[in-house]
C-alpha cells in the first residue's frame, strides 16, 4: 500500500499564473479530502468528496480555487491566478466513508507563488 | 473560532521524561478525537485516537486521557526519545461526520 501520492511535492508558480495539484487516494478509500496549511492559519479543510462527488467545499475560497475528482484514483486542486497568500502546504488525505473516518494523508505539495 | 485548542504551542523535555500535550474542545457533540504526529516535510500521521465513551487509550507509548464532563484531553508521551520530537495535532469529530477540527498543534523537542 503506496499510500496517498501527491504531486508535484513542490511548485513555484509566478503571481497569476496557475497551479493544478494532485492526489492519488489509497486504493479503496472512496473519502477525499483537501487540507491547506500555513504557520499562521494552521490546518484548514477545503473540500471533501465521496464516491467522487463534491460534498462539501464550504473551506474553499469561493474565486479561483476548484476541485474536482473525475475518478477514484485521482482528484485535483486547481487555483487559478494565484497569489503570494495562497503559497501554503496543501494536503490530500483519503478514508473510508463510513465509521470514524480515520483520515490518512499524503505528504503535501508545497506551492510558493512568488 | 477555535473549536479545538492545543497547549502548550511548544514542549521541550528532555529524553526519558514523559511528555503531556493537553487539549481541549468546545462542541458537546465531538465523540471522537485522533491525535497526529507530523514531522516537517510530511503530513500529519494519525498516532492514536480515542472515542468518548472510553476515559484513556494506550497505545504503546502514547496514552491519551479524556475528561468528557471538562471537555479536555492530554496526549501523554511516555519515556520520550529524540525521534518523538515533531508536531502533534489534536483533532476532533462527531459520530458518523466526516468533519474533522484539528488544533493548532504543539511543536514537542526531545533533548538527549
Amino acid at each position: 500500500n503506496a499510500g496517498v501520492i501527491q504531486t508535484p511535492r513542490h511548485k513555484v508558480t509566478g503571481k497569476g499564473q496557475e497551479a493544478t495539484l494532485w492526489c492519488e487516494p489509497i486504493s479503496g478509500h472512496s473519502a477525499v479530502f483537501w487540507y491547506r496549511q500555513t504557520i499562521v492559519q494552521g490546518l484548514e479543510f477545503l473540500t471533501y468528496f465521496r464516491n467522487q462527488a463534491p460534498i462539501d467545499d464550504s473551506g474553499m475560497p469561493k474565486e479561483r480555487f476548484s476541485a474536482q475528482m473525475p475518478n477514484q484514483s485521482h482528484s485535483t486542486l486547481k487555483i487559478q491566478s494565484t497569489q503570494p497568500q495562497d503559497s501554503a502546504v496543501y494536503l490530500c488525505a483519503s478514508s473510508l466513508a463510513q465509521g470514524s473516518y480515520e483520515q490518512y494523508f499524503g505528504p503535501g505539495t508545497r506551492l510558493t507563488v512568488l | 473560532q477555535q473549536q479545538v485548542r492545543q497547549s502548550p504551542q511548544s514542549l521541550t523535555v528532555w529524553e526519558g521524561e514523559t511528555a503531556i500535550l493537553n487539549c481541549s474542545y468546545e462542541n458537546s457533540a465531538f465523540d471522537y478525537f485522533p491525535w497526529y504526529q507530523q514531522f516537517p516535510g510530511e503530513g500529519p500521521a494519525l498516532l492514536i485516537a480515542i472515542r468518548s465513551v472510553s476515559d484513556k487509550k494506550e497505545d504503546g507509548g502514547f496514552t491519551i486521557f479524556f475528561n468528557k464532563r471538562e471537555k479536555n484531553l492530554s496526549l501523554h508521551i511516555k519515556d520520550s526519545q529524540p525521534g518523538d520530537s515533531a508536531t502533534y495535532f489534536c483533532a476532533a469529530s462527531g459520530t458518523g461526520g466526516y468533519k474533522v477540527v484539528f488544533g493548532s498543534g504543539t511543536r514537542l523537542l526531545v533533548s538527549p
